[in-house]
């Protein structure tokens, strides 16, 4: 089956420690993208990535940090410097050759900081 | 002022009703839009997706593009339970990396 995987479902961390979100695609997507969810708040881009080994920075990239070191995978670290790591984290890709900009994304991750 | 705006409702309809769902832009850049229904802690799944004004249908589901007033719908026709679920819009520019997204509508159709 084609799509996109993210592990694990459910992170529980202590405050003060790095964790780092797994997201894996082998729909041969070009882009890949990190978006974090909060209640009331949409959707907010944290990190993308067009091409292997070079991503830009979203809205919301301080405390995270991420990289591209294959086609097939973006893995999100979130560092100690965030503020407020407890959410629901969604990893999501799109092609980005031809005139297709759909964007599909992954189950979800959900964090909890303590 | 918000890229996009969307009424996060709730909405709560009867099974069988036509549901509306809308959003507002302001940047008449964006030219591709797309609804995503994303059920409770779940991944948004895509739904439809649009390129310039008109109308897209799939089933119970039409999208529409009304660019001159900056304005998309999603319509439901004959609702079901299982449609009960957040609905995102999103819209990106032809030129652009980022996607830009509604904050989401919450409908529950009553059974």
């Amino acid at each position: 089956d084609g799509g996109i995987t993210q592990s694990p479902k459910y992170l529980f961390r202590k405050e003060g420690q790095n964790v780092t979100l797994s997201c894996e695609q082998n729909l041969n997507h070009d882009a890949m993208y990190w978006y974090r969810q909060d209640p009331g708040q949409g959707l907010r881009l944290i990190y993308y990535s067009q091409i292997v080994n070079d991503f830009q920075k979203g809205d919301i990239a301080e405390g995270y940090s991420v990289s591209r070191e294959k086609k097939e995978s973006f893995p999100l670290t979130v560092t100690s410097a965030q503020k407020n790591p407890t959410a629901f984290y969604l990893c999501a890709s799109r092609m980005v050759a031809g005139s297709s900009y759909e964007q599909y994304f992954g189950p979800g991750t959900r964090l909890t900081v303590t | 002022q918000k890229e996009v705006e969307q009424d996060p409702g709730p909405l709560s309809v009867p099974e069988g009703a036509i549901v509306s769902l809308n959003c507002t832009y302001s940047n008449s850049a964006f030219q591709y839009f797309m609804w995503y229904r994303q059920y409770s802690r779940k991944g948004p799944e895509l739904l439809m997706y649009t390129y310039s004004s008109g109308n897209k249908e799939d089933g119970r589901f039409t999208a529409q593009v009304d660019k001159s007033s900056k304005y998309i719908s999603l319509f439901i026709r004959d609702s079901q339970p299982s449609d009960s679920a957040t609905y995102l819009c999103a819209m990106i520019r032809i030129t652009g990396n980022q996607f830009y997204f509604g904050t989401g509508t919450s409908l529950t159709v009553i059974p």
